[in-house]
């Protein structure tokens, strides 16, 4: 089974501090994303990486970066965490061969931040 | 640039009724179409998936939808639900190897 692990579930952080979210599939998977899921808004993309080193913005990158310097894990940054950050973050990834754009998004089970 | 409506926020319902879930599109191109589920306290799961091909597409646990491109429209139903159907529904298109969602359905089964 294609497996996305999300290092952490719940954390509580203060505003201002840098935030590290990282985020680990086992599938070999070209694409990785990360999304922020809010209610009533649904999942919002705010950056994605088809290859290492590779990144390009989503809908809402402002206030974020990402890392990734190994092809199974990709890193989502707040530099400096804001209380209107705080939310659910899913990660996902897939592998575009095969039909393209039509590969399945595999998710990871989701980290909740709060900023405080 | 494409975008998906879910029409409805909130879909209450008796066990072992049917249960449809709607889903609008819009989009210049072809796309490929989704439906992920959200269980309580974890990530999103597949449940089908329109890539081309039979317009009827039938996915997990008894779930179906289908994709009408006239009306730009790919509806989720369930002919009989169950507790355990108690989840988010999100409807999503996936263009240049990106997926955009709707803003979910949230579905509560009652005995």
């Amino acid at each position: 089974d294609v497996k996305v692990t999300q290092s952490s579930r719940y954390l509580v952080k203060r505003t201002g501090e840098k935030v590290f979210l990282e985020c680990v599939q086992d599938m070999d998977h070209e694409n990785m994303f990360w999304y922020r899921q809010d209610p009533g808004l649904g999942l919002r993309l705010i950056y994605f990486s088809y290859d290492v080193k590779m990144k390009e913005k989503g809908d809402i990158p402002e206030g974020y970066s990402v890392s990734r310097e190994k092809k199974e894990r990709f890193s989502l940054i707040l530099e400096s965490a804001s209380t209107n950050q705080t939310s659910m973050y899913l990660c996902a990834s897939n592998n575009p061969t095969g039909t393209q754009g039509g590969n399945t998004i595999y998710f990871g089970e989701g980290s909740w931040l709060t900023v405080v | 640039a494409q975008s998906v409506t879910q029409l409805d926020s909130q879909v209450p319902v008796f066990e072992e009724a049917p249960v449809e879930l709607r889903c609008n599109y819009s989009s210049s191109v072809s796309v490929y179409l989704f439906w992920y589920v959200q269980y309580p306290n974890q990530g999103l799961q597949l449940l089908l998936k329109y890539l081309s091909g039979s317009t009827l597409v039938k996915g997990i646990n008894g779930f179906e939808a289908e994709f009408n491109k006239s009306q730009t429209s790919f509806h989720l139903r369930k002919p009989s639900v169950h507790i355990s159907d108690t989840a988010e529904y999100f409807c999503a298109v996936n263009f240049d190897y990106k997926l955009s969602f709707g803003a979910g359905t949230t579905v509560t089964v009652r005995a």
